[in-house]
Formats: structure tokens, sequence, C-alpha cells
């Protein structure tokens, strides 16, 4: 079945250093790819996504490109504040088969920033 | 248009106590779904609804029913709740199966 894979955390990094999260994922169609974020008590928001291979998904300064060759979906960002300090979550979707637009998630990464 | 709303937001059971978690959204969604969040495990698919009157087993389903007796409203049921079931619930809808809208979670602890 549809599996993702998230890079083992929690991540902690000054501001301004530069994040990079990994994500690969297993599927047996032609997935979709998210990222989602989820700030400390609250639910989850989508950050980014994309929909087919060499995508690239872009929001408040995280970008992934989805790389189908690598099954890959590594979430980065440049310069990190400390108000990106969540859970970030990686997800497929994949419309076909039965999934019924079910997602599929990594179990997530912790990233705090320290000023 | 409030989108997706959890009840309540937290709640204590003991175990073997029976409860019911309310999801209900306003955006006319066909599909809603019920996941569990455990630390280290992501989030994982307990059941779910692709139209009112129609339920599914997703990948943790047990110790779980559910009902969607109206299509805004979709019931998480625990019959007789265990210490495995302590988790935070997050409820989501989608129109099309391709964008999801969370809740703000359930936290659920039993002792």
């Amino acid at each position: 079945g549809d599996s993702v894979t998230q890079m083992e955390g929690p991540v902690t990094l000054s501001e301004e250093a530069f994040l990079t999260i990994n994500c690969t994922y297993t599927a047996t169609g032609y997935p979709s790819l998210f990222w989602y974020v989820q700030y400390p008590g609250e639910g989850l928001q989508l950050l980014l996504k994309a929909t087919k291979a060499d995508d690239k998904g872009s929001n408040k300064g995280f970008e992934a490109t989805y790389r189908k060759e690598t099954t890959s979906f590594h979430l980065e960002k440049g310069s990190v504040q400390v108000s990106d300090s969540a859970v970030y979550f990686c997800a497929l979707s994949d419309p076909g088969g039965t999934s019924y637009g079910k997602l599929t998630f990594g179990q997530g990464t912790i990233l705090t920033v320290h000023p | 248009n409030a989108g997706v709303t959890q009840t309540p937001k937290f709640r204590v059971l003991k175990t073997g106590q029976s409860m019911t978690l309310l999801c209900a959204q306003d955006m006319n969604h066909e599909y809603m779904y019920w996941y569990r969040q455990d630390p280290g495990m992501g989030l994982r698919l307990i059941h779910y609804s692709v139209g009112e009157g129609t339920t599914a087993k997703g990948e943790v389903p047990d110790g779980y029913n559910v009902s969607r007796l109206k299509k805004q409203n979709f019931l998480l049921g625990l019959e007789s709740a265990a210490p495995s079931q302590t988790s935070v619930y997050f409820c989501a809808s989608s129109y099309t199966g391709t964008v999801w809208v969370f809740g703000p979670g359930t936290r659920l602890t039993v002792l």
C-alpha cells in the first residue's frame, strides 16, 4: 500500500538557518504530494502541494519539488524564523483506485527554531 | 462559514466508558474522514465516508464506530474506551478528494 517516510526528528535550528526535511514515498499510482504544518495547539494547515512530477510547490518561503525518479518531496526553506516552529507532515493522495481521496501521512517532524 | 468544527475539544474518560465525537462541516463536502494522531506515527485514518449514509474502514478502525446520517455531520463513537485510544482525533472533509479541510482536533485521554 501507499506509505510516506519522513526524516527522523526533532530538528532544532537557529534563526536564519537553512532547513531541509526529507520525505520519500511509496505509491502504486501517480500521487499528489503535500506538506502540512501544525502549529502548537492547532489543526493541520496545507503548506504546499504538487500534483505531478517535476512540479514545485511553494508558500511562505517554503519549497518542495516532486521528484518521481527518487520518489521524494523534500521540504526546504532558505532562512527559518522562530514563527516556523511547528510540526511538519508530508502526505500523499493517490487519486487512482479506491483511495477515495484519503491522505496518507508521514510520521511528522518537529521543528524548533531558536532566536 | 465555520469550516470544520469538532466537539468536544478535550475529554477524559475512564476505561470502559463510551463517548461520541462530533464533526460538522458547512462546506457541502461529500467526503469526510476521522484520523488519530499519535507521537511518532503521524495521522492514521480510522474511518471515512464518501457520502451521506455511507461509511468505510480506514487503517485503524478497531474499537471505533462511525455514522453519517446527515451530509454535514460525521460521528465517531467509542463504545468501550481503552487507554490505547488516548490520542488526538482530527476530522477532515473534502469536496473532490483533492483539497482537504481539517478540524482543530479533540484531545482524548482514557485513564
